[in-house]
């Protein structure tokens, strides 16, 4: 079953632009990371962050997680079309230190 | 270093064939760990290893096999392959067995198998 699910599915913004994705999750985890997959490639790690953590910065990225919310938002600021990939959170599945599980992932396009 | 190198990178077969799909990584990851992505349902774990000669199952594991004879290899078979397995696959590895969530994980560039 899935843990996280993003949100939009499907995002296309202009460069330039800032893009926030949002990963919600089902039972209480102790880390969430996100992830970058480029069309063809294989998932690229960008943020990881704590539960007892708030915020995070990684560069343009800027990563919040709101435990009692059971939520995570990813901002990119200042996109490039570079930047246009898909993105995925992933945690620790409740009770297991050896799975993580993905979301189904938002597929951001920026336009030049 | 590689990284994590999948083989091959493309595959038809056709049902009832078997094969394997290899993994390889170079970092002397103790943890490692098959996915398949198929569309609108993310990433879905299959198996994973917590180093040579253990392994357990994931969230669909069923018609598939793994074992892990070394450190930096971990193969995955289909021992009879069915339509519904056509998909990528993509393999992860990552340092320590502890607290795997606290961890990045390193991926391959994914096989894309597609059964007839």
């Amino acid at each position: 079953s899935q843990q996280g699910e993003e949100d939009p599915q499907a995002l296309s913004i202009q460069e330039g632009e800032n893009a926030t994705m949002n990963c919600s999750y089902k039972t209480s985890i102790n880390n969430l990371q996100w992830y970058r997959q480029n069309s063809g490639r294989g998932l690229v790690h960008l943020i990881l962050i704590r539960s007892n953590e708030r915020e995070k910065h990684s560069g343009r990225l800027r990563v919040t997680l709101d435990t009692s919310k059971k939520s995570s938002s990813l901002l990119i600021t200042a996109s490039r079309a570079a930047d246009t990939a898909s993105y995925f959170c992933a945690t620790d599945s409740g009770g297991s230190n050896y799975k993580l599980t993905f979301g189904k992932g938002t597929l951001l396009t920026v336009n030049p | 270093n590689a990284g994590v190198t999948q083989t091959p990178k493309f595959q038809v077969l056709k049902t009832g064939q078997s094969m394997t799909l290899q993994c390889a990584q170079d970092m002397n990851h103790e943890y490692m760990s098959w996915y398949r992505q198929d569309p609108g349902m993310g990433l879905r774990l299959i198996h994973y290893s917590v180093g040579a000669g253990i392994t357990d199952q994931g969230e669909v594991p069923n018609g598939y096999n793994v074992s892990r004879s070394t450190t930096e290899d971990f193969p995955l078979r289909l021992l009879s392959a069915a339509p519904s397995q056509t998909s990528v696959y993509f393999c992860a590895s990552s340092y320590s067995i502890i607290g795997v969530g606290a961890q990045p994980q390193h991926f391959g560039d994914g096989t894309r198998l597609s059964i007839l």
